[in-house]
């Protein structure tokens, strides 16, 4: 079945190190996005990406890094200066850009000690 | 920018029976998507009904249905005949038509529980 698979579901991190959250799709679809969500805040978008070598920052893409070498990974990276790293992490993806639905993984939740 | 408000922090309702989930909305743009999505106890987003906003007549998904007005910018959804596996946290979003990179804007959130 085709779908969104994020790993790892449950991540803890010591301040000051980066982490890497992966996301892998094998739906073909051309784009993807990583969302944050925190309790009581809706989905924020951090970056997205609407082809291979391309990405684009979000809302907020302060301390987070990315990367599109081939179509269907898309990881992200907290690094040490993402100063509220705990949160929910959703990966997203769109058969097009701009297309008006997405698809989203099962997330994955980092905490930081 | 923008917004996407949900009034609603907490929702419950008694199985079989009906809820209804509010939604508003600010925007300038006369053309637009509107979404309801699901997020169940497995975290997993997923698309409950969407609304394209030149059309006129509300969307309905089997016993999901909205309330579009847009004159009021309001987009509520409704529950019918609710089922425990209605229990989840569902959001409301926005999306401008000529967006090229999927910006969609989510509420907060309404967390809906369903009484046996």
């Amino acid at each position: 079945d085709g779908g969104i698979t994020q790993s790892p579901k449950y991540l803890f991190r010591k301040e000051g190190q980066n982490v890497t959250l992966s996301c892998e799709q094998n739906l073909n679809h051309d784009a993807m996005y990583w969302y944050r969500q925190d309790p009581g805040q809706g989905l924020r978008l951090i970056y997205y990406s609407q082809i291979v070598n391309d990405f684009q920052k979000g809302d907020i893409a302060e301390g987070y890094s990315v990367s599109r070498e081939k179509k269907e990974s898309f990881p992200l990276t907290v690094t040490s200066a993402q100063k509220n790293p705990t949160a929910f992490y959703l990966c997203a993806s769109s058969i097009v850009p701009g297309a008006n639905v997405l698809t989203f993984g099962a997330g994955s939740r980092l905490t930081v000690l | 920018a923008q917004t996407v408000t949900q009034s609603q922090p907490e929702m419950s309702v008694q199985e079989a029976e009906t809820v209804t989930l509010s939604c508003t909305y600010d925007t300038s743009e006369s053309d637009y998507y509107l979404f309801w999505y699901k997020q169940p106890p497995s975290r997993q987003m997923i698309l409950v009904i969407r609304q394209e906003a030149y059309k006129q007549q509300n969307a309905t998904e089997n016993r999901f249905s909205v309330n579009f007005q847009k004159a009021a910018k309001s987009f509520s959804l409704k529950i019918s005949d609710s089922q425990l596996g209605d229990a989840a946290m569902y959001f409301c979003a926005y999306r401008r038509i000529t967006s090229s990179n999927n910006d969609m804007r989510f509420g907060a959130g309404t967390r809906l529980t369903v009484k046996p």
